[in-house]
């Protein structure tokens, strides 16, 4: 059962423009979601995150879009740079209910056309 | 931000051996740390939540007996896979929570562990 779903395997974007990934989770207990980055044989790295009485969330060129009745969360990239190819996967975790552990999507593998 | 190390980086072992893994919070205290294992293009599964002087939680599937977890202090956790088989060859990757903040990180994650069973 997958409760983190990226739809997405792969996306490939012209350097300068938007990158939009997306993420679909099926729990309601999820109140915290991150997105991190990944390169091969590397551990994840940590880009933002979004509280669930949030819906939005701005770190320079990443912007998290978060809606709860949808569930369904965003990551926004701009401008697109050759150096954020890479993987990325978006997470969730039950924080207000104890949850420590965080689910994983299937991840989005993204790729920029100089 | 907070470091966290593995160690090794890559291991090749005979089938039938056992392989340790250890996972090192190098500036901050973690009474918790986790162990995922990723498969060649697909996500980062929980294996197990591993908690300093205590037993670790395993996830259904997981079998406690081959995947021994160890976290005897707050900076370390070891994993060991025990009586190693091909099908045990993965990328492991460790995390670690900060005991002293609730920050936005939630984790961090260690480099991983690629293993290879021959």
């Amino acid at each position: 059962d997958q409760q983190v779903k990226q739809n997405s395997p792969s996306l490939s974007v012209q350097e300068g423009r938007i990158s939009i990934l997306n993420c679909d989770y099926t729990n309601s207990m999820f109140d915290y979601f991150l997105w991190y980055k990944k390169y091969p044989a590397e551990g994840p790295t940590f880009l933002i995150s979004i509280s669930s009485i949030k819906d939005k969330n701005e770190d320079g060129r990443f912007t998290v879009f978060l809606n709860k009745s949808a569930k369904h969360l965003s990551l926004h990239i701009v401008p697109s740079q050759p150096g954020d190819s890479a993987v990325y996967f978006c997470a969730a975790t039950a924080r207000n209910f104890g949850n420590e552990k965080l689910t994983f999507g299937t991840g989005t593998r993204l790729t920029i056309i100089p | 931000g907070a470091v966290v190390s593995q160690h090794p980086s890559r291991v090749i072992c005979k089938s039938g051996t056992s392989v340790k893994i250890e996972c090192r919070s190098l500036d901050f205290q973690a009474t918790t740390m986790f162990w995922y294992r990723q498969f060649p293009k697909q996500s980062l599964m929980l294996m197990a939540t591993s908690n300093e002087g205590s037993k670790a939680t395993y996830e259904q599937g997981v079998e406690k007996d081959k995947f021994l977890i160890n976290h005897a202090s707050l900076t370390l956790s070891t994993l060991t896979v025990t009586s190693a088989h091909p099908e045990d060859s993965s990328f492991y990757i460790c995390s670690a929570r900060d005991s002293g903040s609730g920050g936005r990180e939630e984790q961090y994650f260690g480099p991983g562990t690629r293993l290879t069973v021959t």
